[in-house]
């Protein structure tokens, strides 16, 4: 059975506080993205990879960064957190796709929301 | 930029209907369209892909239609259970690698 896992169900950080998500996926997948989901706002991308120790920003890359340092793990920074960082982190990965199109569907983990004091 | 239009209110449908959800672009037509499926708490699931050149798209009871004149997608579960209460996710191909989603419509199957 196909698997992405996340560190953390549920984490509680204060303002300023360097924050560590991780994810692990077992497919042997290309691509891997961290998506921020809000009420209203479905999920926006913040990064994704397509390869180890590649990246490229997404919609709302400020305030966070990654490392993909293995195929299999992707990591979300958040380099000092802020009270409008509070939401649920979302994990997915995908096959590379045809011609660079991400056709795929993408596998998510179950999600870390996090809260920032 | 591509704009994804879900409707934001929830669903509330009886047993055995067909729940007919609705998702509207702004933009560009795009290469594929998604549907997923996401329960509170979890992450989203992978139901359903359609690419620009289909125009429906069967699987047990889910059927999706794609009309690139009306910028639209209609997602059907016919039949429905209780079972399929759950928000529904559209996905639009955002170019390159990128997926832009949607905001979900909630869906309450009533037994």
């Amino acid at each position: 059975d196909v698997k992405v896992t996340q560190s953390s169900r549920y984490l509680v950080k204060r303002t300023g506080e360097k924050v560590f998500l991780e994810c692990v996926q077992d497919m042997d997948h290309e691509n891997m993205f961290w998506y921020r989901q809000d009420p209203g706002l479905g999920l926006r991308l913040i990064y994704f990879s397509y390869d180890v120790k590649m990246k490229e920003k997404g919609d709302i890359p400020e305030g966070y960064s990654v490392s993909r340092e293995k195929k299999e793990r992707f990591s979300l920074i958040l380099e000092s957190a802020s009270t409008n960082q509070t939401s649920m982190y979302l994990c997915a990965s995908s096959l590379l796709g045809l011609a660079g199109r991400a056709y795929n569907e993408q596998f998510f983990g179950p999600g870390t929301r996090l809260t920032v004091l | 930029s591509q704009k994804i239009e879900q409707n934001s209110e929830a669903l509330n449908i009886q047993e055995g209907k067909t729940a007919t959800l609705t998702c509207n672009y702004t933009n560009y037509s795009p290469a594929y369209l998604q549907w997923y499926r996401q329960d509170p708490g979890r992450g989203p699931v992978f139901l359903l892909l359609i690419r620009e050149n289909e125009k429906e798209k069967r699987k047990e009871r889910l059927k999706v239609t794609f009309d690139t004149t009306l910028k639209q997608s209609l997602f059907h579960i016919t039949a429905s259970q209780p079972a399929d209460s759950a928000t529904y996710l559209c996905a639009l191909d955002g170019g390159g690698f990128k997926t832009i989603f949607g905001a979900g419509t909630r869906l309450f199957v009533k037994a």
